[in-house]
């Protein structure tokens, strides 16, 4: 069973880096992750998304563990506007699925 | 731009009626999904269209029956529904496959309430 597996809640502090972990065990070598995030009341964001390198765009980074198994969003200045719940996801080959994460949501104090 | 736009936003239907959800892109995107979200739970995929052909059915229920006219428009005609069909239903795009590295673009939602 293809689990992709998140810690339930974090909390950072504002204009502190966040790190977000994401556990995917079982990815394949063509298995994409993406990260999207979800604020209150509203559809998930797309956020970014990997291969095999890490990534950068200006919402965050991604940093993919060598044996893909696993992977980290990064935030690097945390601010009361990334208080959302963060799904990481993975594709699955020859499909148009999304296997999507138990999300963590992060919140951010003042 | 990149948009999908959804109406009604909230909808509240009794069990008998029969409402329809609406999806707009304009993104030139071929793929089209469905999406049901209950409360703190991840979306759950329901209906894949590609080209405009229903490529996948998550085995949902037959109360429900999506439709696409078009290739910017996406439909999920809503019939004798349950109240625990109530959730928030997230319509998507995406230029191609999600497993070739496309992204899909969510459109906000339509809060929909069985009573």
């Amino acid at each position: 069973d293809a689990k992709t597996t998140q810690p339930n809640s974090m909390e950072s502090n504002e204009e502190e880096p966040v790190h977000l972990p994401c556990n995917h065990s079982t990815i394949s070598g063509t298995d994409y992750i993406h990260w999207y995030r979800q604020l209150p009341s509203q559809g998930p964001e797309y956020v970014i998304h990997g291969l095999t390198s890490n990534v950068n765009n200006r919402m965050a980074s991604l940093a993919i563990a060598e044996d893909r198994k696993s992977s980290t969003l990064i935030l690097h200045r945390a601010t009361l506007r990334d208080a959302a719940v963060y799904y990481c996801i993975r594709t699955t080959s020859g499909t148009y699925k999304y296997i999507f994460g138990t999300g963590t949501r992060l919140k951010v104090l003042a | 731009d990149t948009e999908v736009t959804q109406t009604p936003k909230h909808l509240v239907m009794g069990m008998t009626n029969k409402k329809s959800l609406k999806c707009e892109q304009h993104m030139g995107h071929r793929a089209m999904y469905w999406y049901k979200q209950k409360a703190k739970k991840p979306p759950e995929l329901m209906f894949v269209y590609s080209y405009e052909k229903l490529s996948i059915n998550e085995s949902v229920p037959s109360r429900f029956s999506p439709e696409c006219p078009n290739s910017s428009l996406l439909n999920l005609h809503l019939h004798a529904l349950q109240p625990e069909d109530s959730a928030l239903y997230l319509c998507a795009s995406s230029q191609g496959t999600p497993y070739s590295g496309n992204t899909i673009y969510f459109g906000e939602g339509s809060w929909l309430t069985v009573v």
